[in-house]
């Protein structure tokens, strides 16, 4: 399966700021997502990173607070925006190809914790 | 409605026992995929196995096994032979046709004693 890298890790930041993660895959994929994780809690999706358009978002996410890229088939940030507390948490990025029997992959996550 | 539930929020199991690790869903779908993933404290997910809605045998990987009961609409995990390292929160995750999405139930986590 694909090498997927996600940048920073983790990160300690100021309410008021942004944050932007990003995600690189060592090979093209056609599907690239973005998962929040909040303590304790399971994987919810944020929205599906589209290459080369707007991505789509789920309920309850909008673009101006998780605004997100996808210049081409192997890369895609997500940006934190106007941060506060609510927001510490997980945030993962997630590959595959399309089709209801392929598995996602997952990076390894960037810890967000809102001072 | 939630469409994956996962009943049991932890269990504890002894080491070289098997588990049985629950998950229902709920889709008008024909097509579609069930998985699960393992995220052990470090906190990456990791792919378990996978059963897909029109396989007839139930989904085998080495100590990992599925009981897929598609009338029940259930995907229970088996873990045979438990380990100290498969102490971990385990996510079961259905894939739809819409959106390609995968959509988690809450999770199980299982501790397991030596």
């Amino acid at each position: 399966s694909a090498v997927i890298s996600q940048k920073p890790s983790r990160d300690i930041c100021q309410r008021g700021t942004s944050l932007t993660i990003q995600c690189q895959v060592d090979s093209q994929v056609t599907m690239m997502f973005w998962y929040r994780q909040q303590p304790g809690q399971s994987l919810t999706l944020i929205a599906t990173a589209n290459q080369g358009s707007e991505a789509t978002y789920e309920s309850g996410f909008v673009i101006d607070k998780f605004p997100i890229s996808r210049p081409n088939l192997t890369f895609s940030t997500l940006t934190v925006s106007n941060m506060s507390p609510e927001d510490s948490s997980i945030y993962l990025c997630s590959v595959g190809e399309t089709g209801h029997n392929s598995p996602l992959h997952f990076g390894n996550g960037t810890r967000l914790t809102v001072t | 409605a939630q469409k994956i539930t996962q009943t049991q929020p932890g269990m504890f199991v002894q080491e070289k026992e098997a588990v049985t690790l629950d998950c229902t869903y709920d889709t008008s779908d024909q097509s579609y995929g069930l998985f699960w993933y393992k995220q052990p404290s470090s906190g990456e997910m990791i792919f378990l196995i996978y059963q897909g809605s029109y396989d007839e045998q139930n989904a085998t990987e080495g100590r990992y096994s599925l009981n897929f009961q598609k009338a029940r609409k259930s995907a229970n995990l088996v873990i045979s032979a438990s380990q100290l390292g498969d102490s971990a929160m385990y996510f079961c995750a259905m894939r739809e046709i819409a959106g390609n999405k995968l959509t988690f139930g809450g999770g199980t986590r299982v501790l397991v004693k030596p």
